[in-house]
């Protein structure tokens, strides 16, 4: 089955600076690669995600990057705020499978 | 849209009874939710896959008949810890995907506290 890490699993920065998240996957099948967000206590919410045929995605300060020779996939968040902390999640499934297999998340620490 | 809700956002029970947690989207068809579990500073660990009409599919380890999954409706799913301990205390949480895409949406959560 997929497996799929993630690193690292702490990460501060400095308000204003950019974090970057990177995940690797196993299965070669895999074709859609989400990323979720968790604050405390909280349900993940899916904040950007990439599929197979696209190289790189982005929404505003967040942007994703797949790299599928090397079966990678990163997260990047670039001027970051306070409000950016919390474990960010990767995660990869293949179509006709529809389990997500997460990684081990990311807790991230924004520093005022 | 896509909102998915859970219910209830937490529930404290005494060990042997049983506990029923109901998971609904409420803007979008679901053909398949999930059911996962999460131990504090963890990730999500998938428990089984509910799909509308059909019996669940468990994840190895799983007890399908300590954890009993009803998917009864296009929108509603139902996750029954039976028989309770204290170690199944944790934090459920259930996804929806919305028929014929890709895409979960994670319901609140409900946290189980056994006595």
């Amino acid at each position: 089955g997929e497996n799929v890490e993630q690193h690292p699993s702490t990460l501060s920065v400095q308000e204003g600076d950019s974090a970057v998240i990177k995940c690797t996957y196993s299965d070669s099948a895999s074709n859609y690669f989400p990323w979720y967000k968790q604050e405390l206590g909280k349900r993940p919410q899916l904040i950007i995600d990439i599929r197979s045929n696209v190289g790189e995605k982005k929404d505003q300060r967040i942007a994703v990057t797949l790299n599928k020779t090397a079966k990678h996939f990163s997260l990047h968040i670039t001027e970051t705020q306070p409000e950016d902390s919390a474990v960010y999640f990767c995660a990869a499934i293949y179509f006709g499978n529809e389990k997500l297999t997460f990684g081990t998340g990311t807790r991230l620490t924004i520093i005022p | 849209g896509a909102v998915v809700s859970q219910h209830p956002s937490w529930v404290i029970c005494k060990s042997g009874t049983s506990v029923k947690i109901e998971c609904r989207s409420l803007d979008f068809q679901a053909t398949t939710m999930f059911w996962y579990r999460q131990f504090p500073k963890q990730s999500l660990m998938l428990m089984a896959t509910s799909n509308e009409g059909s019996k669940a599919t468990y994840e190895q380890g799983v007890e399908k008949d300590k954890f009993l999954i009803n998917h009864a409706s296009l929108t509603l799913s139902t996750l029954t810890v039976t028989s309770a301990h204290p170690e199944d205390s944790s934090f459920y949480i259930c996804s929806a995907q919305r028929t014929g895409s890709y895409e979960q949406y994670f319901g609140p959560g409900t946290r189980l506290t056994v006595t």
